[in-house]
């Protein structure tokens, strides 16, 4: 088995900040991911990455950045955080993006709160 | 595109009774399709997958039939409990090579004692 780790668990920043959450997987997975995920809302792709030093957009990449400078590990940068901004961010991992292969597994999730 | 539909929530159960959330697709591969749920403070986990038409998943009481010709995959439960209190996500995998899973939006189940 493995585990994905998520830091911080939460994380409280101020409006314009530029702000970094992290993520390892110990699976040994080639893919990686990152959600965002609102309130009462589904999971929206951020960015993902197929190996190290990939990166691909989701839907939902503008305003942030992301970085995959080794296999398990991968950042995500909210690059201004706007205020009221109330999200948790979910971080997964896959052995590769398709058929039966493609099941994710996820970590805890960073609660992200913007004053 | 590729699209995950279903259920929307939220879901009120009393103990005892049975679920179905109803979950279609539509691709135009033969997708893998999965039930993910999430526990309160935690992250989606794997419930089930099934890669083959006609071929059903189950597990923890829950079950789902893959149906190619309905593009369906129901979640269904004959008994629900408290614990299954959790947001339930049907999911799918293209095998032509968009390297995501498709996620429906989310049913959120509450089950009541």
């Amino acid at each position: 088995g493995g585990i994905i780790t998520q830091t911080p668990k939460f994380l409280i920043g101020q409006e314009g900040q530029k702000l970094t959450l992290k993520c390892q997987q110990n699976f040994n997975h080639d893919t990686m991911y990152w959600y965002r995920q609102d309130s009462g809302k589904g999971l929206r792709l951020i960015y993902y990455s197929i190996t190290e030093n990939d990166l691909q957009k989701g839907d939902l990449s503008e305003g942030y950045d992301a970085s995959r400078e080794k296999k398990s590990s991968f950042s995500l940068t909210v690059t201004s955080a706007q205020k009221n901004e109330m999200a948790v961010f979910l971080c997964a991992s896959s052995i590769e993006g398709t058929g039966v292969y493609a099941e994710q597994f996820f970590g805890p999730g960073t609660r992200l709160t913007v004053l | 595109g590729d699209s995950v539909t279903q259920t929307e929530g939220p879901v009120t159960l009393s103990e005892g009774t049975s679920l179905t959330v109803n979950c279609s697709y539509e691709t135009k591969q033969y997708p893998t399709l999965f039930w993910y749920v999430q526990y309160p403070g935690e992250g989606p986990q794997l419930l089930f997958k099934v890669p083959k038409a006609n071929e059903k998943g189950s597990n923890r009481g829950f079950e789902a039939t893959y149906n190619k010709e309905a593009t369906s995959f129901h979640l269904q439960k004959a008994s629900v409990q408290e614990s299954d209190s959790a947001v339930y996500y049907c999911a799918l995998s293209d095998p032509s090579g968009s390297w995501q899973l498709i996620f429906g939006s989310g049913t959120q189940l509450t089950v009541m004692p």
